[in-house]
C-alpha cells in the first residue's frame, strides 16, 4: 500500500489552521496513524485509528477520514508544532509510512 | 515509566551482520506488538518489521526490502526485542528505532519509542 502525503512541505504562522492530507493507494478502512517528528528525535504518536487522539496529545490535533483519504488538522498552530508529520497504514502488511510533510515557519 | 533502549549499532562492512537489541521496561512486554522502524539520513520513516505478541504466537512480519535478510525475535523473559541483520547493504544505513506497538495488530507502530541506534554500512 502506497501512502501519498500532500503537501510535502508547507509554511505557516502561529495561529494558522493547518491541514495535511494522506491518500492510500487502496482502501485501508480506518487503520491509519499519524506521527510527529522533530529533528534528531524519535517520532511521537498523535492519532491512531484515523481519528483517535493519543493520550496527552493536545486537542488542537485532529484526524479524519476512512477508506483512502485521510486528513490531519492542527486547528491553531503553536510554535512547538513546527515539525515533520507522517501517516502510517496498518491495514495490510507490510506496513507503510507516507513520505512526510514538513511544517515550517512562514 | 515505559522505557525502550536500543543498543548494538555501529559500523559494519557491506555483506556483514549486526544484531540490535531493545531493552524494554515499565510495561507487560509480552502483551504488546513490537516494531522496528528505521530512518536513513535525511529521509523519511521506513517500517522494518514487527513481532506479534504472545497472544498472536509472536508472528513476525517484514518489509520487502529486508525480508530474507533480517530476523526479528524477542525474549519475553528478558523483556527484550532483537533485530538480526544479515547481508547488510549500504542502503541499510539508518537510525533504527524500537517501538512499542499496541495490544492488537492494527493500531500503531509506536506509542513509545527508543532513542534510536545508528547503523552505518560502509567499506
Amino acid at each position: 500500500i502506497q501512502l501519498t502525503q500532500s503537501p510535502s512541505s508547507l509554511s505557516a504562522s502561529v495561529g494558522d489552521r493547518v491541514t495535511i492530507a494522506c491518500r492510500a493507494s487502496q482502501g485501508i478502512s480506518s487503520y491509519l496513524a499519524w506521527y510527529q517528528q522533530k529533528p534528531g528525535k524519535a517520532p511521537k504518536l498523535l492519532i491512531y485509528a484515523a481519528s483517535t487522539l493519543q493520550s496527552g496529545v493536545p486537542s488542537r490535533f485532529s484526524g479524519s477520514g476512512s477508506g483512502t483519504d485521510f486528513t490531519l488538522t492542527i486547528s491553531s498552530l503553536q510554535s512547538e508544532d513546527f515539525a515533520t508529520y507522517y501517516c502510517q497504514q496498518l491495514n495490510f502488511y507490510p506496513l507503510t509510512f507516507g513520505g512526510g510533510t514538513k511544517v515550517e515557519v512562514k | 515509566e515505559v522505557r525502550l533502549v536500543e543498543s548494538g549499532g555501529g559500523l559494519v562492512q557491506p555483506g556483514g551482520s549486526l544484531r540490535l537489541s531493545c531493552a524494554a521496561s515499565g510495561f507487560t512486554f509480552s502483551d504488546h506488538y513490537m516494531d522496528w522502524v528505521r530512518q536513513a539520513p535525511g529521509k523519511g520513516l521506513e517500517w522494518v518489521g514487527r513481532s506479534g505478541n504472545k497472544a498472536e504466537s509472536y508472528t513476525t512480519e517484514y518489509a520487502a526490502s529486508v525480508k530474507g535478510r533480517f530476523i526479528i525475535s524477542r525474549d519475553d523473559s528478558k523483556n527484550s526485542l532483537y533485530l538480526q541483520m544479515n547481508s547488510l547493504k549500504t542502503e541499510d544505513t539508518a537510525v533504527y528505532y524500537c517501538a512499542r506497538g499496541g495490544l492488537v495488530a492494527a493500531t500503531f507502530s509506536g506509542d513509545y519509542w527508543g532513542q534510536g541506534t545508528l547503523v552505518t554500512v560502509s567499506s
